[in-house]
Order: structure tokens, then sequence, then C-alpha cells
């Protein structure tokens, strides 16, 4: 069975200051990880995603996450906090391509 | 290129009533995920349909169903609703093959009284 778990419902960082939202899942096969923002009342949106290769992406906005396979883990980090990257974020994973199972979501407050 | 479209934005029911909801994915995607996304409880995956066909469900109850059709647009309906149906129901699409990312609609805000 296939599951992601995101820990912290609620993460608050300064501005300026390191994000780290942490994303663990299970998966049979060697999975496919994705990263999504949700702002307020929107659709969500495509931060990053890992498929093969190089374990550490790259995405928009600042963001990387980088692909654990021992710890399981897809972490997501940004060095410099800013105000505009507070909203909700969706840790995904996809094991066979056609199907995406979402964490819970963290909830990013970023204090002035 | 336009993104996945979904409509109507706000849909307000009366408990008992039917929901339908509709979503266009992007040119060229054939797959169409649902999912509901209600206060406090992440996305829940509610339906997935590729080339016209069912290909998995939710634990969701048969009341929820959809189709696809012959341009890949999709519709989600809902029967007999109840106030927990109250949610933001987001429609995605991607491509069959590759391994692609889900893009994602705006969603469609339904509230039932």
């Amino acid at each position: 069975a296939q599951s992601v778990t995101q820990l912290g419902s609620h993460v608050s960082v300064s501005e300026g200051a390191l994000v780290l939202l942490r994303c663990n899942y299970s998966s049979s096969v060697p999975p496919y990880l994705f990263w999504y923002v949700q702002y307020p009342n929107q659709g969500l949106q495509l931060l990053l995603k890992y498929t093969t290769g190089a374990t550490l992406v790259k995405g928009i906005n600042g963001f990387e996450a980088e692909f654990k396979k021992s710890e399981t883990s897809f972490h997501l980090t940004k060095p410099s906090a800013h105000m505009s990257d507070a909203a909700e974020y969706f840790c995904a994973v996809s094991p066979t391509g056609n199907q995406f199972y979402f964490g819970t979501g963290t909830s990013l407050t970023v204090i002035p | 290129e336009a993104g996945v479209t979904q409509s109507p934005t706000h849909l307000i029911k009366t408990r008992g009533q039917q929901a339908t909801l509709r979503c266009s994915p992007i040119s060229g995607h054939t797959s169409v995920y649902w999912y509901q996304q209600a206060l406090g409880l992440g996305l829940q995956f509610l339906l997935w349909y590729d080339e016209g066909e069912e290909r998995n469900r939710g634990n969701f109850p048969p009341r929820f169903s959809g189709r696809q059709f012959p341009n890949y647009s999709s519709e989600l309906n809902v029967n007999a609703l109840e106030l927990e149906d109250s949610a933001l129901y987001l429609c995605a699409s991607s491509l069959r093959q590759g391994f692609a990312e889900a893009f994602f609609g705006q969603g469609t805000r339904l509230t039932v009284v």
C-alpha cells in the first residue's frame, strides 16, 4: 500500500529563516514524488518532482527537495522564507505513474 | 495553453439534491482525477478516468459517480447530497504515460445547506 505522511500540520517560520517541511512515504515500488503548493481558494500548483536521476531536485520559487531512499523521505526546503511562501504544501507519491496519493498537507505561516 | 478548467466555481445545493461538477483537462491529457478537499482532511482521492474508462475509485459511497467523455472532459455527480459533502472538489489531469505530474484546476466549492 502507498501512503504519504507529512509531519507537522502547521509550521511557522520567521521571514528569512530556513523552511523545512517533512514528508515520508511508503511504497511497494520505487515511487515518483511531488511537492505541490496551494494558495487560499486555489488549486494545487506543482513545486517540484522527483522521477529518476539526481536525488536533489530544484523547483520553483527557490524550493528544493532531496529524495532519500534509505529514509523513505522527500523533505522540502528553502533557505530563506518569504512572506509570499505562506500557503498549504502537499507531498504526493505516485508509485505507478497513474495514481497520486497525497499527504494531509502542511500549512506554512511566515512571521514578519 | 489553457490549463485545467472547472465549472462552476461555486455551487450551493440543498441536502438531498444532486450536484454536477465539470472539468476540462489540458489539451492532450487523457487522464482526469477527482479529489475532495474537505476542511482539515487534505485531499481525498475520489475517481480516476482515463481514455473514457473509470480506472480506480477511492473510498467513497456509490452516490459519488462520474464519467469521462470522448473529448476527455469529465463530470462528477454527487447524488443525495449530505451536509458533509461540502468541500472543495479539485480536478486534475495528466498525460497517460511517462509518469507526468498532475495539473490541477481551481476547484469547485460545493456548499450543501
